[in-house]
């Protein structure tokens, strides 16, 4: 099956911070999303996106398809940003999508 | 606007016990239907999809059931829990192909 790596595992930033998170996928993919998981255990969508560039507000995603990866770029960042993101490929399996999630990457924003 | 609820949020509950999570989706219809799991902070693994009423695949083997007895509501179920069924259960929901999945707030399952 598809292998979704995320890179860093794991990444310690102070306040203010720019950061940059890598997702690699190992097949094609229809699709890709972005979450957010808070300490809470909620997923916060981020972005879908499929191909190009996409921002909101301190954060911008970029998926190339066709060399299969995607980045997630977090400007300025604030301690409210900690947590854990994931990225996962969207992939059509028979009756419909499915998503195949990385294994996140664990961000700690220290004041 | 569309929003999905799980409920319980937590729940403990004795080794050989029974189970029950569930999840509805308002405001759309006949939504595609998942349910997640993730162990250890890490990782969420598919367990069961649903794109209709009585449509349930699997997608590993388990001691989970997963079943959808209206078009807005997904149920998981085990007739006796094992302490390796512990984890946190995500639902999610699409409105179909190539559209974006948005997941409830979890339930979190201790199994004693």
């Amino acid at each position: 099956g598809i292998q979704v790596e995320q890179s860093p595992p794991d990444l310690i930033l102070q306040e203010g911070a720019n950061s940059t998170l890598r997702c690699n996928f190992s097949d094609s993919v229809n699709n890709l999303q972005w979450f957010h998981q808070n300490p809470w255990g909620q997923l916060i969508n981020l972005f879908y996106i499929p191909s190009g560039t996409k921002q909101n507000g301190r954060l911008s995603a970029t998926t190339v398809a066709t060399e299969r990866y995607s980045l997630l770029y977090i400007s300025s960042s604030q301690t409210t940003d900690s947590g854990v993101y994931f990225c996962a490929v969207v992939m059509y399996g028979g009756a419909t999508n499915k998503l195949i999630f990385g294994t996140g990457t664990l961000l700690a924003v220290q004041p | 606007s569309q929003t999905i609820h799980q409920w319980p949020a937590t729940l403990v509950q004795p080794v050989g016990s029974p189970l029950s999570l569930e999840c509805t989706v308002e405001g759309t219809s006949n939504p595609n239907l998942y349910w997640y799991r993730q162990a250890a902070g890490r990782g969420l693994q598919l367990l069961f999809y649903s794109v209709g009423i009585g449509q349930i695949s699997s997608e590993v083997p388990q001691n989970l059931s997963a079943s959808r007895p209206q078009d807005r509501q997904f149920i998981l179920s085990s007739k006796k829990l094992l302490l390796s069924d512990s984890g946190f259960y995500l639902c999610a929901w699409t409105t179909g192909l190539n559209t974006e999945a948005f997941f409830g707030q979890g339930t979190r399952l201790t199994v004693v």
